[in-house]
Protein backbone atom coordinates (compact mmCIF):
# COMPACT_ATOMS: atom_id res chain seq x y z
CA UNK A 1 0.00 0.00 0.00
CA UNK A 2 1.02 3.89 -0.95
CA UNK A 3 2.75 5.40 2.28
CA UNK A 4 4.27 8.53 2.22
CA UNK A 5 6.34 9.50 5.51
CA UNK A 6 7.54 12.78 6.57
CA UNK A 7 10.66 13.98 8.54
CA UNK A 8 10.13 15.39 12.15
CA UNK A 9 8.78 18.58 13.25
CA UNK A 10 11.20 21.93 13.34
CA UNK A 11 11.24 24.28 15.59
CA UNK A 12 13.27 27.50 13.15
CA UNK A 13 14.08 31.22 13.68
CA UNK A 14 12.92 33.98 12.15
CA UNK A 15 15.24 34.53 8.45
CA UNK A 16 16.40 30.51 8.60
CA UNK A 17 15.48 27.68 6.36
CA UNK A 18 13.57 24.61 6.87
CA UNK A 19 13.99 21.33 5.26
CA UNK A 20 10.77 18.80 4.96
CA UNK A 21 11.53 14.82 3.59
CA UNK A 22 8.56 12.97 2.65
CA UNK A 23 9.91 9.21 1.88
CA UNK A 24 7.45 7.37 -0.66
CA UNK A 25 7.07 3.54 -0.63
CA UNK A 26 4.14 1.66 -1.97
CA UNK A 27 3.98 2.66 -5.65
CA UNK A 28 6.49 3.82 -8.74
CA UNK A 29 7.52 6.69 -7.24
CA UNK A 30 8.87 8.58 -10.43
CA UNK A 31 5.40 7.86 -12.16
CA UNK A 32 3.65 10.47 -9.93
CA UNK A 33 3.42 14.17 -9.26
CA UNK A 34 4.42 14.89 -5.75
CA UNK A 35 2.83 18.19 -4.00
CA UNK A 36 3.46 20.01 -0.75
CA UNK A 37 0.46 21.30 0.83
CA UNK A 38 0.54 23.75 3.57
CA UNK A 39 -2.06 24.25 6.59
CA UNK A 40 -1.31 27.35 9.48
CA UNK A 41 -3.19 26.79 12.16
CA UNK A 42 -6.96 26.87 12.28
CA UNK A 43 -6.63 27.79 8.42
CA UNK A 44 -7.57 26.09 5.53
CA UNK A 45 -5.57 23.80 3.00
CA UNK A 46 -2.62 26.05 0.69
CA UNK A 47 -1.17 24.57 -2.06
CA UNK A 48 2.88 25.48 -2.73
CA UNK A 49 4.23 23.48 -5.75
CA UNK A 50 4.84 20.00 -7.21
CA UNK A 51 7.70 18.21 -8.72
CA UNK A 52 7.89 15.76 -11.49
CA UNK A 53 9.90 13.36 -9.83
CA UNK A 54 10.82 11.64 -13.30
CA UNK A 55 12.07 15.38 -14.24
CA UNK A 56 12.56 16.81 -11.67
CA UNK A 57 10.56 19.89 -12.89
CA UNK A 58 9.09 21.80 -10.93
CA UNK A 59 6.15 24.16 -10.47
CA UNK A 60 5.46 26.76 -7.66
CA UNK A 61 2.47 28.60 -6.21
CA UNK A 62 3.49 32.19 -7.31
CA UNK A 63 3.84 33.32 -3.39
CA UNK A 64 6.56 31.13 -2.79
CA UNK A 65 8.31 31.50 -5.72
CA UNK A 66 12.28 32.54 -5.15
CA UNK A 67 11.97 30.93 -1.44
CA UNK A 68 10.98 27.51 -2.06
CA UNK A 69 13.08 24.73 -3.56
CA UNK A 70 11.39 21.22 -4.71
CA UNK A 71 13.62 18.28 -5.38
CA UNK A 72 13.68 14.80 -4.97
CA UNK A 73 15.93 11.80 -5.15
CA UNK A 74 14.52 8.86 -6.92
CA UNK A 75 17.16 6.38 -5.77
CA UNK A 76 15.99 6.60 -1.92
CA UNK A 77 12.02 7.33 -3.47
CA UNK A 78 12.22 10.60 -1.42
CA UNK A 79 11.09 14.01 -2.13
CA UNK A 80 12.14 17.33 -0.13
CA UNK A 81 11.10 20.64 0.34
CA UNK A 82 13.44 23.61 1.21
CA UNK A 83 11.61 26.79 2.38
CA UNK A 84 13.99 29.93 3.02
CA UNK A 85 14.04 33.30 4.82
CA UNK A 86 10.92 31.97 7.27
CA UNK A 87 8.80 34.12 8.97
CA UNK A 88 6.14 33.54 11.36
CA UNK A 89 3.64 33.55 9.03
CA UNK A 90 5.09 29.88 7.38
CA UNK A 91 3.82 28.40 10.92
CA UNK A 92 2.19 25.31 9.57
CA UNK A 93 1.91 21.52 9.48
CA UNK A 94 3.48 20.94 6.16
CA UNK A 95 2.17 17.95 3.97
CA UNK A 96 3.69 15.84 1.15
CA UNK A 97 0.61 14.12 -1.41
CA UNK A 98 0.50 12.29 -4.10
CA UNK A 99 -1.17 13.55 -7.53
CA UNK A 100 -2.01 11.56 -10.19
CA UNK A 101 -0.04 9.85 -12.72
CA UNK A 102 -0.90 12.26 -15.84
CA UNK A 103 -1.71 15.91 -16.58
CA UNK A 104 -5.24 15.53 -16.47
CA UNK A 105 -5.04 14.33 -13.05
CA UNK A 106 -1.96 15.68 -11.78
CA UNK A 107 -3.60 17.54 -8.91
CA UNK A 108 -5.64 15.14 -8.01
CA UNK A 109 -4.26 14.19 -4.08
CA UNK A 110 -4.83 10.98 -3.37
CA UNK A 111 -2.16 9.68 -0.18
CA UNK A 112 -1.11 12.21 1.88
CA UNK A 113 1.67 12.09 4.38
CA UNK A 114 1.34 12.55 8.33
CA UNK A 115 2.48 16.16 8.13
CA UNK A 116 5.21 18.02 9.52
CA UNK A 117 4.46 20.83 11.87
CA UNK A 118 6.97 23.51 11.44
CA UNK A 119 7.42 26.63 13.64
CA UNK A 120 9.14 29.87 13.35
CA UNK A 121 9.72 31.93 16.61
CA UNK A 122 12.47 33.76 17.75
CA UNK B 1 -4.84 31.97 -10.66
CA UNK B 2 -8.91 30.10 -10.02
CA UNK B 3 -10.23 31.13 -6.54
CA UNK B 4 -12.69 28.82 -4.89
CA UNK B 5 -15.85 29.92 -3.11
CA UNK B 6 -16.86 27.15 -0.57
CA UNK B 7 -19.98 27.96 1.75
CA UNK B 8 -20.68 27.98 4.49
CA UNK B 9 -17.86 28.34 6.55
CA UNK B 10 -19.32 26.60 9.29
CA UNK B 11 -22.52 24.67 10.06
CA UNK B 12 -23.95 22.64 13.26
CA UNK B 13 -26.32 19.36 12.51
CA UNK B 14 -27.49 17.07 14.44
CA UNK B 15 -26.72 12.93 13.47
CA UNK B 16 -29.46 12.04 10.83
CA UNK B 17 -29.62 15.10 9.08
CA UNK B 18 -29.30 15.84 5.42
CA UNK B 19 -26.34 18.50 4.65
CA UNK B 20 -24.85 19.96 1.87
CA UNK B 21 -21.34 22.28 1.07
CA UNK B 22 -21.18 24.18 -2.25
CA UNK B 23 -18.01 25.40 -3.87
CA UNK B 24 -18.34 27.60 -6.34
CA UNK B 25 -15.18 28.67 -8.87
CA UNK B 26 -14.17 31.77 -10.72
CA UNK B 27 -14.22 30.29 -14.11
CA UNK B 28 -15.31 26.95 -15.47
CA UNK B 29 -13.02 23.75 -14.40
CA UNK B 30 -14.60 21.35 -16.41
CA UNK B 31 -15.39 18.70 -13.33
CA UNK B 32 -11.89 19.23 -12.72
CA UNK B 33 -13.48 18.79 -8.31
CA UNK B 34 -12.61 17.17 -5.38
CA UNK B 35 -13.59 16.61 -2.26
CA UNK B 36 -11.63 15.93 0.68
CA UNK B 37 -12.02 15.34 4.26
CA UNK B 38 -10.20 16.28 7.35
CA UNK B 39 -10.80 15.20 11.01
CA UNK B 40 -8.69 17.07 13.65
CA UNK B 41 -5.32 16.45 14.26
CA UNK B 42 -5.29 14.18 10.59
CA UNK B 43 -4.00 14.79 7.05
CA UNK B 44 -6.98 15.35 4.39
CA UNK B 45 -8.74 12.45 2.76
CA UNK B 46 -9.71 12.12 -0.63
CA UNK B 47 -13.48 11.48 -0.89
CA UNK B 48 -14.51 12.61 -4.66
CA UNK B 49 -12.80 13.22 -7.55
CA UNK B 50 -13.99 14.36 -10.92
CA UNK B 51 -17.03 16.27 -9.32
CA UNK B 52 -18.87 13.17 -8.67
CA UNK B 53 -16.97 9.83 -8.53
CA UNK B 54 -16.65 8.75 -4.95
CA UNK B 55 -13.32 7.46 -3.75
CA UNK B 56 -13.34 3.60 -3.00
CA UNK B 57 -15.01 2.63 0.41
CA UNK B 58 -16.66 6.33 0.83
CA UNK B 59 -20.08 5.61 2.53
CA UNK B 60 -22.97 6.18 -0.49
CA UNK B 61 -24.67 8.56 2.06
CA UNK B 62 -22.00 11.29 0.10
CA UNK B 63 -22.92 12.22 -2.98
CA UNK B 64 -21.34 15.12 -5.56
CA UNK B 65 -22.53 16.77 -8.32
CA UNK B 66 -21.74 19.86 -10.37
CA UNK B 67 -20.77 21.09 -13.88
CA UNK B 68 -19.44 24.36 -14.95
CA UNK B 69 -18.70 26.71 -11.82
CA UNK B 70 -20.74 25.14 -9.00
CA UNK B 71 -20.42 22.04 -7.27
CA UNK B 72 -21.94 20.49 -4.32
CA UNK B 73 -20.87 17.89 -1.96
CA UNK B 74 -24.21 16.27 0.24
CA UNK B 75 -24.37 13.93 3.23
CA UNK B 76 -27.70 12.55 2.87
CA UNK B 77 -28.06 11.28 7.00
CA UNK B 78 -25.18 12.60 9.05
CA UNK B 79 -23.21 9.85 11.14
CA UNK B 80 -21.02 10.98 14.20
CA UNK B 81 -18.03 9.57 12.05
CA UNK B 82 -18.68 12.74 9.47
CA UNK B 83 -17.97 15.20 11.75
CA UNK B 84 -14.84 16.74 10.32
CA UNK B 85 -13.84 19.86 7.93
CA UNK B 86 -14.57 19.34 3.84
CA UNK B 87 -12.53 21.21 1.58
CA UNK B 88 -13.12 21.25 -2.04
CA UNK B 89 -10.14 22.38 -4.46
CA UNK B 90 -9.94 22.68 -8.44
CA UNK B 91 -7.19 20.51 -10.18
CA UNK B 92 -8.19 22.02 -13.29
CA UNK B 93 -5.02 23.85 -14.21
CA UNK B 94 -2.04 24.62 -11.75
CA UNK B 95 -2.03 26.73 -9.08
CA UNK B 96 -4.49 24.09 -7.68
CA UNK B 97 -6.58 25.85 -5.34
CA UNK B 98 -9.14 25.35 -2.25
CA UNK B 99 -12.21 26.37 -1.04
CA UNK B 100 -11.65 27.66 2.80
CA UNK B 101 -13.21 24.72 4.63
CA UNK B 102 -16.38 23.91 5.74
CA UNK B 103 -16.44 22.54 9.64
CA UNK B 104 -19.24 20.27 10.26
CA UNK B 105 -20.15 20.56 14.01
CA UNK B 106 -22.46 18.95 16.39
CA UNK B 107 -25.33 20.83 17.36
Amino acid sequence: QVHLVQSGAEVKEPGASVKVSCKASGYTFVNYYLHWVRQAPGQGLEWVGWIIPNTGATYYARKFQGRVTMTRDTSITTAYMDLSRLTSDDTAVYYCTRGGGSITSAGLLDYWGQGTLVTVSS
Amino acid sequence: DIQMTQSPSSLSASVGDRVTITCRASQGISNSLAWYQQKRGQAPKLLVSAASRLERGVPSRFSARGSGTDYTLTISSLQPEDFATYHCQQYYGPPQTFGQGTKVEMK
